[in-house]
């Protein structure tokens, strides 16, 4: 069965420190990877997907089909980088997406 | 910029009564989705919504649950008869195309059972 393990429920850095949140897939097919986050009394929303590979507020993850991980990272967190963090998975001919159970970041000044 | 509405914003029920959460899609979006995140636990997937019709519905989304479109805005979740496991958050979410990948969600609907 399609799953999504984020093995940190919550993470502590300091402003200026880099940062990375781990997300790590089941599924023997072609993943589609997504991070999506929720600021503090937000709606969730998408932050970005693997197939971009794209930098977006300076965050970045790359697919590690290998080890089969797609992990967000932030050379310099923000305290605005506070937030919860969830990794997405989507898969062939489903249009559903498989959630992590999310990290929370809190990054202090 | 547009964004998904639900409404009621949190409702508390009596186990066995009918619960209806609404919300509004952004206007030109096609792909309509229930998920669900019982306290504590994952964002869940419930059932997609594609012209009409039902195209995805998952392992939860069993009889206890219907969903319609019932004027071309609103999209709802009825629960039929409520059981205290359905106490969670819903959210809404809905896409312009269902392989992007970008959901947009809304607030959601904290439903309380007792």
């Amino acid at each position: 069965a399609q799953r999504v393990t984020q093995p940190e429920k919550l993470l502590s850095v300091f402003k200026g420190a880099p940062v990375e949140l781990k997300c790590n897939y089941s599924y023997s097919g072609s993943p589609e990877l997504f991070w999506y986050v929720q600021y503090s009394r937000q709606r969730l929303q998408l932050l970005l997907r693997h197939i971009s590979r794209e930098s977006i507020k300076g965050f970045t993850a790359d697919l590690n089909k290998g080890e089969t991980s797609f992990h967000l990272k932030k050379p310099f967190a923000q305290e605005e980088d506070s937030a919860m963090y969830y990794c997405a998975l989507g898969f062939g001919g489903s249009e559903k997406l498989v959630f992590g159970k999310g990290t929370k970041l809190t990054v202090n000044p | 910029e547009p964004e998904v509405t639900q409404t009621p914003s949190h409702q508390v029920t009596q186990m066995g009564q009918e619960v209806i959460l609404r919300c509004v899609p952004i206007s030109n979006h096609l792909y309509f989705y229930w998920y669900r995140q019982i306290l504590g636990q994952k964002v869940e997937f419930l059932v997609s919504f594609y012209n009409n019709e039902i195209s995805e519905k998952s392992e939860i989304f069993d009889d206890q649950f219907s969903v319609e479109r019932p004027d071309g805005s609103n999209f709802t979740l009825k629960i039929r008869s409520t059981k205290l496991e359905d106490s969670a958050m819903y959210f809404c979410a809905s896409s312009v195309d269902r392989n992007t990948g970008e959901l947009f969600f809304g607030e959601g609907s904290r439903l309380t059972v007792l």
